[in-house]
């Protein structure tokens, strides 16, 4: 099993549909949490990044984390053509030497007309 | 991908031939990151640096090698390439050693 699981899609919506987009985690240590948007042949982006449980907003973007259950989501408002890329959810513990991110692999979401 | 670059962007090589992906970042952050990224693997971390000389092992280290002599600069070498190292190679970068971190454009890299 992995570390971190992702619903990999397509998840196709209509334009100005509001988009869930989840992932699980089994590493209770992980109090880091991030989300990144790909497009297509380019590098990840970061989008939101958040420290241990709760909510926090970004224009159209949403990201939320529940420790309790180990589930952490993000939310897309008012979804634009422009969102279609893939998103991927990563986490890091605290500690060590460096960030180590352990990554989803990514759900792919594309906005329809 | 401001401030880091990774050089070649595309390469196709032979199997058992030495290959060698430079990132080389102007932000001056002290930590960097080689990735890989594969279809249902998602990414998974080969080598990083926590500042110049100093690195370790990622998930994923075997057949690889890094090398960091300037703050700027993260070399990752592929001592004799196999077809099982097909994949696409991103570089990252972050501040702290916490937390975020941003990636550069990608090397899209096959051994054939």
């Amino acid at each position: 099993q992995k570390e971190v699981e992702q619903d990999p899609g397509p998840l196709s919506v209509p334009e100005g549909a509001i988009v869930s987009l989840n992932c699980t985690y089994s590493n209770s240590a992980f109090q880091y949490f991030m989300w990144y948007r790909q497009y297509s042949r380019k590098g990840p982006e970061l989008l939101m990044y958040t420290y241990s449980s709760g909510n926090k907003e970004d224009g159209r973007f949403t990201a939320q984390v529940d420790k309790s259950s180990k589930y952490i989501s993000l939310f897309i408002r008012d979804s634009q053509p422009s969102d279609s890329a893939t998103y991927l959810c990563a986490m890091s513990v605290k500690g060590g030497t460096a960030s180590k991110l352990t990554f989803g692999t990514g759900t792919r979401l594309q906005v329809t007309l | 991908d401001a401030g880091i670059t990774q050089s070649p962007r595309h390469k196709v090589t032979e199997t058992g031939t030495p290959v060698t992906l430079r990132c080389h970042q102007t932000e001056n952050h002290r930590y960097m990151y080689w990735y890989r990224q594969d279809p249902g693997h998602g990414l998974r971390l080969i080598h990083y640096s926590y500042g110049v000389k100093d690195t370790d092992k990622g998930e994923v280290s075997d057949g690889y090698s890094v090398s960091r002599s300037k703050t700027e600069d993260f070399l990752l070498t592929l001592e004799s390439a196999t077809s099982s190292q097909t994949s696409v190679y991103f570089c990252a970068i972050s501040v702290e050693g916490i937390g975020e971190q941003y990636f550069g454009p990608g090397t899209r890299l096959t051994v054939t």
